[in-house]
């Protein structure tokens, strides 16, 4: 059965970059049906949409983040991973990996338990 | 603001049939499917609704989607207690907005 789990620093300073890691076990990443993507949810607010990657190493983000965001994937450790610099309280939130169907990329059928990461001082 | 509208809130009774409405515009639900998450509290999104009115494996048919132009419902009946969730609606978007918007979520009680 397909799992994914975040991880990475709870804690990031104003200014610093953020950096999470979404490792993909009971499957491979390498898979040619899916892309590997980035939610996450502000506290008490609703998702939004951050990005998604190929194995190839293809992606594609949401316009309003691209300039602060990279994701980028690592096949051998069946790893993805998700950067974005010079963050601020506004990025604080639960940050989800989960899995995007390459035929349909709002298709997110498998998810992360989600992680917390606060930026603060 | 999200790109596509929810209503925050939509309540019912046990066994009742509720809707939730989702709008958006020509460049997302107008030109593409729409799919709906169901979120339990302090647990993660759960695909509930692909492709306007596809239902993943496992989900009760209780649950349906309709499309219409450039809005799209989900419809519950038969409703329990353990639908008590948020439901966000999500779609590609073919402008600027996008790739993928989610609306603002709706908050389902069970009165």
């Amino acid at each position: 059965q397909l799992q994914l789990q975040e991880s990475g620093p709870g804690l990031v300073k104003p200014s610093e970059t953020l950096s999470l890691t979404c490792t993909v076990s009971g499957g491979s990443i390498s898979s040619s049906s899916y892309y590997w993507g980035w939610i996450r949810q502000p506290p008490g607010k609703g998702l939004e949409w951050i990005g998604s990657i190929y194995y190839s190493g293809s992606t594609y983000y949401n316009p309003s983040l691209k300039s602060r965001v990279t994701i980028s994937v690592d096949t051998s450790k069946n790893q993805f991973s998700l950067k974005l610099s010079s963050v601020t309280a506004a990025d604080t939130a639960v940050y989800y990996c989960a899995r995007v169907a390459v035929a349909d990329p709002s298709y997110m059928d498998v998810w992360g338990k989600g992680t917390t990461v606060t930026v603060s001082s | 603001q999200s790109v596509l509208t929810q209503p925050p809130s939509a309540s019912g009774t046990p066994g009742q049939r509720v809707t939730i409405s989702c709008s958006g515009s020509s460049s997302n639900i107008g030109s593409n499917y729409v799919y709906w998450y169901q979120q339990l509290p302090g647990t993660a999104p759960k695909l509930l609704i692909y492709r306007n009115n596809q239902r993943p494996s496992g989900v009760p048919d209780r649950f349906s989607g309709s499309k219409s132009g450039t809005s799209a419902s989900l419809a519950i009946s038969g409703l329990r207690s353990e639908d008590e969730a948020d439901y966000y609606c999500a779609a590609w978007d073919d402008s600027l907005s996008g790739p993928v918007v989610f609306g603002g979520g709706t908050k389902l009680t069970v009165l």
